[in-house]
């Protein structure tokens, strides 16, 4: 069974700080996802990755299979970025979850 | 953009009753996904759905528990007698043949409130 790990579980940051959460997992994965988590609790798929890295607007994320090792990173951080970031992952036994990092970005 | 529609956004039901959450999959996908996620937990797996069965269960997805996809659009997850413990919030996703390359589709969530 997969074991996904998140650091850290919080951050408070100040607007415009750069951003990384980390995520590494125990087995091999055929996809690794992000997603984020707002306060009324959906769920909204940032990315899929399977390697490399990816970026959309200000959100970059990024894995290294060999490691089993993925980061998020968030630059030019906004208070509307606040909101839990989860790490997921699809191996054999589907899609396992980390905990989440909870992120406050302070103005 | 496509959405996992979820209906009640919240409900609230007294222990032993029997809840329906329902969900609307992205039309054109084929596979259909229950999730839970008690809250400051992190969100479980409970039941994967394929072709009008279930593919997969988790150990919590027990007897007490039950998905149909009734007419085609809707896929629904029933508890039959609700504990306090069931009380989460629950979520529906749904991915086209290939999860591992398209991804996941998630709806809003059902906030279950067992009272």
């Amino acid at each position: 069974k997969n074991e996904v790990e998140q650091s850290p579980q919080n951050l408070t940051a100040q607007e415009g700080e750069f951003i990384t959460i980390n995520c590494s997992y125990s087995v091999g994965i055929s996809a690794l996802h992000w997603l984020q988590q707002h306060p009324g609790g959906g769920i909204v798929s940032l990315f899929m990755l399977s390697s490399g890295k990816k970026k959309h607007g200000r959100l970059i994320a990024t894995i290294n299979i060999q490691e089993k090792h993925s980061s998020l990173h968030i630059t030019a951080s906004h208070p509307r970025d606040s909101a839990v970031y989860i790490c997921a992952v699809t191996g054999a036994d589907g899609l396992t979850f980390g905990k989440g990092t909870h992120l406050i970005i302070q103005p | 953009e496509p959405e996992v529609t979820q209906t009640p956004s919240h409900q609230v039901t007294q222990m032993g009753q029997e809840v329906i959450l329902r969900c609307v999959p992205i039309s054109n996908h084929l596979y259909f996904y229950w999730y839970r996620q008690i809250l400051g937990q992190k969100v479980e797996f409970l039941v994967s759905f394929y072709n009008n069965e279930i593919s997969e269960k988790s150990e919590i997805f027990d007897d007490q528990f039950s998905v149909e996809r009734p007419d085609g659009s809707n896929f629904t997850l029933k508890i039959r007698s609700t504990k306090l413990e069931d009380s989460a919030m629950y979520f529906c996703a749904s991915s086209s043949s290939n999860a591992a390359t398209y991804g996941y589709t998630f709806g809003s969530g059902t906030r279950l409130t067992v009272v």
